[in-house]
């Protein structure tokens, strides 16, 4: 298995830019959550899927951020207009759900390395 | 609600000597727990996590961890630290039947040769 795939695994770009992240979560995995980390603010959950429909997204910071799964093998995170502030490392994660919170664990990708200027 | 809380941002131990990593958990319900390490510039990889079966829990690379209640505490321990375990560990709860999980603010781990 190829595991969690994300691109960009780096992104510069300037302020105001439009900035698109993008995950492939592990076939068969019904669960998808994108994470921000930073130094001030560690591990944040932004938004997590189930069945390609948005569960939780109170962990957005504004507007400017939207998310997407318009299938089972894919996600984007869109940032639009991207500021100094949203720099971080962007993860996406996916795991298994199985009824009854059975002990599944999240599997990470390797992060997208956002520099906004 | 769930909370988690590594007590130390860093620690440094010698090569070969033992480490503890030390994190709390608070949660309404019976918690699921699990321990979590980034190297650098990486992503987050499971290291172990804890299944009501057994309260003392092994993981890869010789990591374990042992589940006390009464304490409400899943520290992380390993007989002989290696140079290669120097990274940072991330305590995480969920509560059982719910994805979403807390993260602990993490704790850097140095070895010193």
């Amino acid at each position: 298995d190829a595991g969690v795939i994300q691109s960009p695994r780096h992104e510069v770009t300037e302020m105001g830019q439009e900035v698109t992240l993008r995950c492939k979560p592990i076939s068969g995995h019904d669960y998808l959550f994108w994470y921000r980390q930073t130094m001030m603010r560690g591990l944040e959950l932004l938004i997590y899927f189930n069945n390609n429909v948005p569960i939780d997204d109170s962990g957005m910071p504004e507007d400017r951020f939207s998310a997407k799964m318009p299938n089972a093998s894919f996600s984007t995170l869109k940032i639009q207009p991207s500021e100094p502030r949203d720099s971080a490392v962007y993860f996406c994660a996916s795991s298994f759900g199985v009824d009854g919170g059975a002990l599944n664990e999240q599997f990470f990708g390797p992060g997208t390395r956002l520099t906004v200027l | 609600a769930q909370s988690v809380t590594q007590l130390d941002s860093h620690v440094s131990v010698s090569e070969g000597t033992p480490v503890l990593l030390r994190c709390n958990y608070s949660s309404s319900y019976s918690p699921s727990l699990f321990w979590y390490v980034q190297h650098p510039n990486k992503g987050l990889q499971l290291l172990l996590k804890y299944t009501s079966a057994a309260t003392l829990v092994k993981g890869i690379n010789g990591f374990e961890a042992e589940f006390k209640k009464s304490e409400t505490s899943f520290h992380l321990t390993k007989p002989s630290a290696h140079m290669s375990d120097a990274a940072e560990y991330f305590c995480v709860v969920r509560i059982l039947g719910y994805q979403k999980v807390t993260f602990g603010t993490g704790t850097k781990l140095q070895v010193i040769p």
